[in-house]
């Protein structure tokens, strides 16, 4: 069974501050996602990494696929309140479990 | 266009019933993919369905079972509740398999008590 951990699982900051929330495997993963995960609501994707060593950026988020495509991490600028969610990690290695997803960051943005 | 509706929203059962949760893709997707999210164990994959047929499972129970419609609509089943069961149980669509790298849309799940 292959695992992600996200680290770390709680994290409180306020607004205007920048954060990194990581993502960590043992395993090779063919392409790795994020998800944000707001109340109520199903997760939606922000970005989807391929290539080792590989970087994205959406406005004040940027994710980065390790080189050895094992581990990725989402940094944040400038964290806004909307900011505020459940930030999950999905790996797809290709075979026949669907996407490993990590248990994920609860992020709080404070105004 | 409309996203991924699933039906009921939120439902309360008691442990040994059996429950249907319902799930209708976004038009033109053929894949349909169901997870179980618990505080404790996170997002878990139950299993995919592609144009009718399962491609992948899980690792759930028998207990745990599911079907796709040739209108790509999919249910998914719970026999014998167990009030370890109490989830949110979300579906997700996409227009390939997910052994491709497509997005996942998701509905926004049904939330199971079992009491």
């Amino acid at each position: 069974t292959q695992l992600l951990e996200q680290s770390p699982q709680f994290l409180s900051i306020q607004e205007g501050e920048n954060l990194t929330v990581y993502c960590n495997s043992s395993s090779v993963f063919s392409s790795l996602q994020w998800y944000r995960q707001e109340p109520g609501e199903g997760p939606v994707l922000l970005v989807t990494v391929v290539t080792g060593g590989e970087v994205k950026k959406l406005k004040r988020l940027t994710f980065q696929f390790g080189d050895a495509r094992k581990d990725s991490s989402l940094h944040i600028t400038a964290a806004q309140t909307g900011d505020t969610g459940l930030y999950l990690c999905a790996g797809l290695s290709g075979g026949a479990d669907g996407l490993t997803f990590g248990k994920g960051t609860h992020l709080i943005i404070q105004p | 266009k409309a996203g991924v509706t699933q039906t009921p929203r939120y439902l309360i059962k008691t442990r040994g019933q059996q429950v249907t949760l319902s799930c209708s893709p976004i038009s033109g997707h053929r894949s349909v993919s169901w997870y179980q999210q618990t505080p404790g164990q996170g997002l878990q994959f139950l299993f995919e369905y592609f144009s009718e047929t399962q491609r992948n499972k899980g690792n759930f129970p028998g207990r745990f079972s599911g079907r796709q419609f040739s209108n790509s609509r999919s249910e998914m089943n719970v026999s014998t509740l167990e009030l370890g069961d109490s989830a949110l149980y979300l579906c997700a669509s996409s227009f390939s398999s997910s052994s491709g790298t497509g997005e996942l849309f998701f509905g926004e799940g049904s939330r199971l008590t079992v009491l």
